[in-house]
């Protein structure tokens, strides 16, 4: 079974700064997904970011972009010029390739601040 | 497109009586998942349909727990014999899949239970 892993319940940054949340994952597969998903308080969860296993490059999606080392099985997200929206809980998530259907395993989240 | 939506937001209920929460996927969206997440914790994956068919289930997901998707639309979880331990968040989510490999899900806001 595929276990994910974020060591950091809490994170705070300044806004306009940069801060890097932390997520490992384990696996024997070699097809699967990376997902960073943000749930805002009282809010639904929405993806930030995805990475592709398959895909050396690491993934941008505008001031987000993730540090993926597939032989570390470490996948971390970096928020550049961090904003007061950017407060919320984080999660890190995986979903098995090939065959899946698209169950995802979570990893424990990271509460992150923002301060104005 | 309204988005994911689930109804009540909010359940209160006391132990021993039985819940119902429905889920309104994305209307085109043939892929339906239910989670569960408790308090400061990742969600957990209870079960998933395709169309109108349950293809699996978590062992999380006592004999206590039934979900259905009659037509392929909306889907049903109940609880019967609600103990403490159910209270949780329960999300939704769907997605569309229409080709092998990714595909995006899109949850709900969830319907959080508590059990007195």
């Amino acid at each position: 079974a595929q276990t994910v892993t974020q060591s950091q319940p809490e994170m705070s940054v300044q806004e306009a700064e940069t801060v890097t949340l932390s997520c490992t994952y384990d696996t024997s597969e070699s097809d699967y997904y990376l997902f960073w998903y943000k749930q805002p308080p009282s809010r639904q969860m929405i993806l930030v970011i995805r990475q592709e296993a398959y895909k050396q490059q690491n993934a941008t999606e505008n001031r987000f972009s993730v540090n993926f080392q597939k032989a570390a099985k470490s996948f971390s997200l970096k928020i550049s010029d961090s904003q007061l929206g950017d407060a919320a809980m984080y999660f890190c998530a995986y979903e098995s390739g090939g065959t899946s259907y698209g169950k995802l395993t979570f990893g424990q989240g990271t509460i992150l601040t923002v301060h104005p | 497109d309204t988005g994911v939506s689930q109804d009540p937001r909010h359940k209160i209920t006391k132990r021993g009586q039985n819940v119902t929460f429905r889920c309104d996927p994305i209307s085109e969206h043939n892929r339906l998942y239910w989670y569960r997440q408790t308090l400061g914790q990742g969600p957990e994956f209870l079960t998933y349909f395709q169309n109108e068919a349950q293809l699996e289930k978590s062992r999380l997901l006592s004999d206590r727990f039934s979900a259905e998707r009659p037509k392929g639309s909306f889907s049903t979880l109940e609880i019967q014999r609600t103990e403490q331990g159910d209270s949780a968040m329960y999300l939704c989510a769907s997605s569309l899949a229409e080709l092998a490999g990714y595909n995006e899900q899109f949850f709900g806001p969830g319907t959080r239970l508590t059990v007195l």
